[in-house]
């Protein structure tokens, strides 16, 4: 069964940082891996979608990366900013069925 | 933008009562998926459907829950009889399979009392 984990659990970082966000799983048959942002309350938003096949994917401030072999996956948040406080959640696709499987995420506070 | 159509959006109800959720996937996505959110477990999946026909229900407590796809537009999710350990929030997303990448509605938050 795919377990996929996330650490830290939760960072605080001030206004400006630049910071790394891990997640790792331990089967590496995955069919792609997303990155999702999720808020108080609200439902979860995709950030970043990379494909096996691929390395990476950037998307304005956001950089995420993949290393199949190993099982693991960075999102990269660069000039953090007060609004990029939530909880931010990786997913694994698997080749089988296309389910995902989720992390328990990493809530991030960015104070001003 | 095309989004996922989750209602109701809250649910309050006493225990023991029929509940039932429902979903719009995004017109075109062939998968659908009910996941459930607690604070202790995180997101569960709980069952989903390919091209209208399920696929894994496995997640799901098979004695209370049903998940069924009567159409194209439409997904339900029924708990009965609904009991406490139920409260959670639960989500449905849709994509099309296998040009992955899934859209999330903004959840039914069902509390039982």
């Amino acid at each position: 069964k795919q377990e996929v984990t996330q650490i830290p659990a939760a960072l605080s970082v001030p206004e400006g940082e630049n910071l790394v966000l891990n997640c790792s799983f331990t089967d590496s048959a995955i069919y792609n891996l997303q990155w999702f942002r999720q808020d108080p309350g609200k439902g979860l938003t995709s950030l970043l979608l990379i494909q096996s096949s691929q390395r990476e994917q950037t998307s304005g401030r956001l950089n995420a990366s993949l290393d199949k072999s190993s099982g693991r996956s960075t999102l990269y948040i660069a000039a953090s900013q007060p609004g990029d406080s939530a909880t931010y959640l990786c997913a694994v696709i698997a080749n089988s069925g296309y389910a995902l499987n989720f992390g328990k995420g990493t809530s991030l506070l960015v104070t001003p | 933008d095309a989004r996922v159509t989750q209602t109701p959006r809250h649910k309050v109800t006493e225990m023991g009562q029929e509940v039932t959720m429902r979903c719009q996937p995004i017109l075109g996505h062939n998968t659908v998926f009910w996941y459930r959110q607690t604070m202790m477990q995180g997101l569960e999946l709980l069952a989903y459907f390919r091209n209208r026909a399920p696929l894994d229900d496995s997640g799901m407590p098979k004695d209370r829950f049903s998940a069924e796809m009567p159409d194209a537009t439409l997904a339900t999710l029924k708990i009965q009889p609904s009991e406490p350990r139920d409260s959670a929030v639960y989500f449905c997303a849709s994509g099309l399979v296998p040009q992955v990448g899934y859209t999330f509605g903004s959840g039914t938050r069902l509390t039982v009392v």
